[in-house]
């Protein structure tokens, strides 16, 4: 079975300036995909950024981008200018025909 | 257009009651997916369903838990004789199509939190 994990379960930084949240991921697989949720207090769910396996530019997503090291398993989140409103917990997953697995999250605090 | 939605938002319970939550997913939307978020956690996978396909039920903790898609739209989730440690934020996500070659994203319902006295 795929396993994630996120070796950080909280991390801080000051308005305006970068965070990169870590993801490690166990998996036999070839093809699959990777993402990054993040969680607010209320509670919703949403969607920051994904990336698939077979790809090997990096997905960018306005101020986010990954760091997608296959060989490595590994799967971090840039968070460039942090905003107040990026605090929140953030999820890495992994998904493979429709299982998706999440890490236990970490949770950011964008300090102004 | 619509997300996918979720009653009730809330539910307090008695500690063997049974209980029901509702997901209504995204219209269009084949894959259906149930999590289960404990206070401070990560998302437990609970059940999919995807089209008519037999839906995978291996997260589900235990035989109280049950889960019906009816005509591949809205699901509900059942608990029977419910338990103190099954409080939790219950989510619910759909997406357009979960083990085939088109988008692969979850989008989440806002959730259920589930209390039990």
């Amino acid at each position: 079975a795929q396993t994630v994990t996120q070796s950080q379960p909280e991390m801080s930084v000051q308005e305006a300036e970068t965070v990169t949240l870590s993801c490690t991921y166990d998996t036999s697989e070839s093809n699959y995909y990777l993402f990054w949720y993040k969680q607010p207090p209320s509670r919703q769910m949403i969607l920051v950024i994904r990336q698939e396996a077979y790809k090997q530019q990096n997905a960018t997503e306005n101020r986010f981008s990954v760091n997608f090291q296959k060989a490595a398993k590994s799967f971090s989140l840039k968070i460039s200018d942090s905003q107040l409103g990026d605090t929140a917990m953030y999820f890495c997953a992994f998904m493979k025909l429709g299982d998706m697995r999440f890490g236990a999250g970490t949770r950011l605090t964008v300090k102004p | 257009g619509a997300g996918v939605s979720q009653s009730p938002s809330n539910k307090v319970t008695e500690k063997g009651k049974d209980v029901e939550l509702r997901c209504d997913p995204i219209s269009g939307h084949t894959a259906l997916y149930w999590y289960r978020q404990s206070l401070g956690q990560g998302l437990e996978f609970l059940i999919y369903f995807q089209g008519n396909s037999a839906p995978d039920k291996s997260g589900l903790p235990s035989d109280r838990f049950s889960a019906e898609r009816t005509g591949g739209s809205v699901s509900t989730l059942t608990i029977q004789r419910t338990q103190q440690e099954d409080s939790a934020v219950y989510l619910c996500a759909s997406s357009l199509d979960g083990a085939g070659a088109g988008t692969h994203e979850q989008y989440f319902g806002p959730g259920t939190r589930l209390t039990v006295t």
